[in-house]
């Protein structure tokens, strides 16, 4: 069972701007850097976002990350419809039992 | 450019163990970072299984942690997967990756920055 909470779907308009969420706790997002990655239908995930703000070389900067108490935010700016996939935060859980942990993942859909 | 590559049986039976080895090309295994695996259930979500550094630190999953372990064969530039006792909830498309990780000021940075294609495994007699 995932320790971070995402919502299941967003959408929008191509041109438009999306937000997906990522909501954790103290032992985890609250004190640690977050990860967002991109996922294809039958494909691995990417790395999209590192240390909860930065950019991998070839990602846009269309993709950017940030991070407020325990939890963080994926924007992604000029959606377009290669931008259709699902999303995944991801970040280490320093608790007892931690390690890392995933989010639920969100589907991204362009209109 | 660093490449992974996963290999091993697709099909293992409830009960016994899944094998399976990571290829690196690239890159050497034994120049930092550490190794790991994530598993993905069909039409589910991402699940970290854990990870190992040269040095033998190792960290895992807390639900898999009497069943995992991973290894790390520096001479064929590889590393390995081994889950015992298999169920049906253990069928999944496994990947390997590169792993950073890092800690400044108690503040961990964990990520996947290099992943293999992955291989589905179905457990099924």
């Amino acid at each position: 069972q995932s320790v971070l909470t995402q919502p299941p779907s967003v959408s929008a308009a191509p041109g438009q701007k999306v937000t997906i969420s990522c909501s954790g706790s103290s032992s985890n997002i609250g004190n640690n850097d977050v990860s967002w990655y991109q996922q294809f239908p039958g494909t691995a995930p990417k790395l999209l976002i590192y240390d909860s703000n930065k950019r991998p070389s070839g990602i846009p900067d269309r993709f950017s990350g940030s991070k407020s108490g325990t939890s963080a935010t994926l924007a992604i700016t000029g959606l377009q419809t290669g931008d259709e996939a699902d999303y995944y935060c991801g970040t280490w859980d320093s608790s007892l039992n931690g390690g890392g942990v995933f989010g639920t993942g969100t589907k991204v859909t362009v209109l | 450019q660093v490449q992974l590559q996963e290999s091993g049986p697709g099909l293992v039976k409830p009960s016994e163990t899944l094998s399976l080895t990571c290829s690196v090309s690239g890159f050497s295994i034994r120049i930092g970072y550490y190794w790991g695996w994530i598993r993905q259930p069909p039409g589910g979500g991402l699940e970290w299984i854990g990870s190992m550094f040269r040095s033998g630190s190792t960290h895992y999953n807390p639900s898999l942690k009497s069943r995992v372990s991973i290894s790390l064969d520096t001479s064929k530039n590889q590393f390995s997967l081994q889950l015992k006792s298999v169920t049906a909830a253990d069928t999944a498309v496994y990947y390997c990756a590169r792993v950073v990780m890092s800690a400044a000021a108690s503040e961990v940075s964990y990520y996947f920055d290099n992943g293999g294609q992955g291989t589905l495994v179905t457990v099924s007699s």
